[in-house]
């Protein structure tokens, strides 16, 4: 079965500086891998996917995510971090045999101003 | 504007009582489904549908039902044989493509068993 995996579940960073959130994935066959974004008692909103073509995937409100198939990874960066960035954010990945997406566990950031 | 309306926001819940969330979208999407967030958990997937009169179980099905007659309405019941269902439900909606597919969310409704 597919499966992300988020190994932090918080990260800290200074407003200003760089802020990544990591994800590795375990597929068979091509990853359809996704990034969204949930503010506290909302929905979750969509920031990015990767499907096929650049590795350099670029999203909503300045985010961007990089796809390393040799790493397995597809890691959520943002070059200067906001305070309204703080946010839970969720990596998942889509099972193309039965179109389900297996959503990480989340990682909250937290930018320090 | 097209998006997914779930409702109520919150509801509360004595024990023993079966409870239905509603979700309306106008997206015009085949597929739906629903999610349960706990904290520290991620979101688990209940149960989807990927056409009209059709729904499939989740991982964590046991205790919860859904009807899908219409294309535009998935509600959600939360029975009484549901153990612990205090929680945090959301709804969502996608294009039945395996190459495009990302899910729009509703806002969610909480559930408190009291």
């Amino acid at each position: 079965a597919q499966s992300v995996a988020q190994p932090e579940d918080q990260v800290n960073v200074a407003e200003g500086n760089p802020l990544t959130v990591k994800c590795t994935y375990s597929v068979s066959g091509n990853p359809y891998l996704f990034w969204y974004v949930q503010y506290p008692n909302r929905g979750l909103q969509f920031l990015l996917k990767y499907i096929t073509g650049d590795n350099l995937v670029k999203g909503s409100y300045g985010f961007e995510a990089e796809f390393n198939k040799s790493q397995t990874s597809f890691h959520l960066k943002k070059p200067s971090a906001l305070v309204s960035d703080s946010a839970l954010y969720f990596c998942a990945v889509r099972d193309t045999w039965n179109n389900r997406l297996a959503f990480g566990k989340g990682n909250q950031v937290v930018v320090i101003p | 504007d097209g998006g997914i309306t779930q409702s109520p926001k919150y509801l509360f819940r004595k024990e023993g009582q079966n409870v239905t969330l509603s979700c309306e979208q106008n997206l015009n999407h085949d597929a739906m489904y629903w999610y349960r967030q706990d904290p520290g958990q991620g979101l688990r997937l209940i149960y989807y549908s990927q056409i009209v009169n059709d729904f499939q179980k989740g991982d964590i099905a046991e205790g919860y039902s859904v009807s899908r007659e219409k294309k535009e309405s998935f509600p959600l019941t939360v029975t009484s044989a549901q153990k612990n269902p205090t929680a945090f439900y959301l709804c969502a909606s996608s294009i039945d493509r395996p190459d495009t597919g990302e899910l729009f969310f509703g806002e969610g409704s909480r559930l408190t068993v009291l």
